[in-house]
C-alpha cells in the first residue's frame, strides 16, 4: 500500500463548478496535512494546509479531513480555466517524512 | 528575496558522467530537501538536511547518490556514475521545520541522461 494515495485523474469539470480532489493516507500518527499545485513544467506551491479534523477555507479553497476515515480532500469552487494543474496531496508522517501523493491532474473547461 | 535557486535548470549528459545539481536555499531557513519527480513515481524524497546535517537519506537510490551541504546557503546532489534511469526532474526545497511547515520549491533540474 502507498503511503499517500490519489488518484492520477485527469479530473474534468466545467468552469464555474465544484472540482473534488481525494487523497487517502496510510500512517494513522500522520498529523499535518497539505495540498500544493502544480502547472506543468513549474515547481510546486503550496495552497492550503490543515492540521485537525473538519474544514478549512481560504477564498475558493476547502480542505477537508477526516483522520478516522484516514482521508484528505479538497474542493475547488467556482473552477477557473486558470485553476487547470496537478494538485499533490502531502502528508508528514509519523515517521517525520514529507510524502508526497502522485497527484490528480485537473482540467477546468472554459 | 530570490527564493530557492537551484543549477543548472537543464542537464544532458551521457551514461556513466558525473553530474552536479546545486541549491541555494532561502536565507533563515534550517531545513533543505533534495526530491525527484517522475510520471511513474511522483515526487520522492531523496534526503533531507536539518542546520546543515543530513538527518534522512533513506531515499538516495543507491551509493552513485551523495548529497552535502557544506554550509547554510549551499548544497550539492552529486550523481556518479549517472544512468538513463536517473533521467528526472530533481527538486530542491528549503523550509523552516522538518517537511511539517511550508516548503519552498526551486525551479527544479531536468536532467536527461542518454
Amino acid at each position: 500500500q502507498k503511503e499517500v494515495e490519489q488518484n492520477s485523474g485527469p479530473l474534468s469539470v466545467p468552469e464555474g463548478a465544484i472540482a473534488s480532489l481525494n487523497c487517502t493516507y496510510s500512517d494513522r500518527v500522520s498529523q499535518s496535512f497539505f495540498w500544493y499545485r502544480q502547472y506543468s513544467g513549474k515547481s510546486p506551491e503550496l495552497i492550503m494546509s490543515i492540521y485537525s479534523n473538519g474544514d478549512k477555507e481560504d477564498g475558493r479553497f476547502t480542505a477537508q479531513l477526516n483522520k478516522a476515515s484516514q482521508y484528505v480532500s479538497l474542493l475547488i469552487r467556482d473552477s477557473q480555466p486558470s485553476d487547470s494543474a496537478t494538485y499533490l496531496c502531502a502528508v508528514f508522517t509519523g515517521f517525520q517524512k514529507l510524502v508526497f501523493g502522485t497527484g490528480t491532474r485537473l482540467l477546468v473547461s472554459p | 528575496d530570490a527564493g530557492v535557486i537551484q543549477s543548472p535548470r537543464h542537464e544532458v549528459t551521457e551514461m556513466g558522467q558525473e553530474v552536479t545539481l546545486r541549491c541555494k536555499p532561502i536565507s533563515g531557513h534550517n531545513s533543505l530537501f533534495w526530491y525527484r519527480q517522475t510520471m511513474m513515481r511522483g515526487l520522492e524524497l531523496l534526503i533531507y538536511f536539518n542546520n546543515n546535517v543530513p538527518i534522512d537519506d533513506s531515499g538516495m537510490p543507491e551509493d552513485r547518490f551523495s548529497a552535502k551541504m557544506p554550509n547554510a546557503s549551499f548544497s550539492t546532489l552529486k550523481i556518479q556514475p549517472s544512468e538513463p534511469r536517473d533521467s528526472a526532474v530533481y527538486f530542491c526545497a528549503s523550509s523552516f521545520g522538518h517537511g511539517n511547515e511550508k516548503l519552498f520549491f526551486g525551479s527544479g533540474t531536468q536532467l536527461s541522461v542518454l
